[in-house]
């Protein structure tokens, strides 16, 4: 069974650029995550999918960051314009269901502003 | 809101047993997860727990006790490749599931 993907796997912009990210679930998941995980912390939750509503984006800088997944299945994530702070790892997550909670993780992608 | 603590860093010897801590304050707890995490790679699913109690896999085994908002992941006969991060990470349910992270233990072990 193929893993999450992600892409690229690194990137690096200077302030006020843009970029995106993408990010292809498992199969059949139909719970996609974007997390963003600065050097030395945790991953924190940017934004959770079900399908193809948002279920959770409170955490979302909105006037920066953006995210949509059409369809369902992949799904994109846009930082317009960047800044020195959004320096870190933009990791995706799938899970099959709501229920069990396992969450599969993609290997990343690096950014780094500057 | 949510608050789960877990000590910054850790370090310990090869064959050691090692306990990383995690406590929690949340609302609508539905479970506790504890990821690993190799320094530039993705979080890696260890263990799950749900009710109160010692969940055991092999080196690894994680204790849960809802009523103390508390958990921890007991890392025994440690080996070099044990040198990770370990997430602990709460499963709530606020109207909607959703996994909240600590800040992760950086766990060292020596020689």
């Amino acid at each position: 069974e193929a893993g999450v993907a992600q892409s690229p796997r690194y990137k690096i912009i200077e302030k006020r650029q843009s970029v995106a990210f993408w990010c292809n679930p498992i199969s059949g998941h139909a719970t996609l995550y974007w997390y963003q995980q600065i050097l030395g912390q945790g991953p924190k939750l940017l934004i959770q999918f079900q399908n193809n509503g948002v279920v959770d984006d409170s955490q979302l800088p909105k006037d920066r960051f953006s995210a949509e997944r059409l369809k369902g299945v992949d799904s994109t994530l846009k930082i317009q314009p960047a800044k020195l702070e959004d320096s870190a790892v933009y990791l995706c997550a799938s899970s099959p269901d709501r229920v069990s909670g396992e969450l599969f993780f993609g290997e990343g992608s690096r950014l780094t502003v500057l | 809101g949510q608050n789960i603590d877990q000590p910054t860093e850790m370090t310990a010897t090869e064959g050691a047993i090692v306990q990383i801590n995690c406590t929690y304050q949340t609302s609508g707890f539905n479970g506790l997860f504890w990821y690993q995490q190799h320094a530039g790679e993705a979080p890696t699913f260890l263990s799950y727990n749900v009710l109160d109690g010692l969940e055991e896999k092999g080196r690894f085994s994680s204790f849960l006790s809802r009523s103390k908002g508390y958990s921890y992941l007991l890392l025994k006969e440690l080996q070099m490749k044990d040198s990770a991060s370990y997430l602990c990470a709460v499963y709530m349910n606020t109207g909607f599931q959703k996994l909240v992270f600590g800040t992760g233990t950086r766990l060292l072990v020596s020689p």
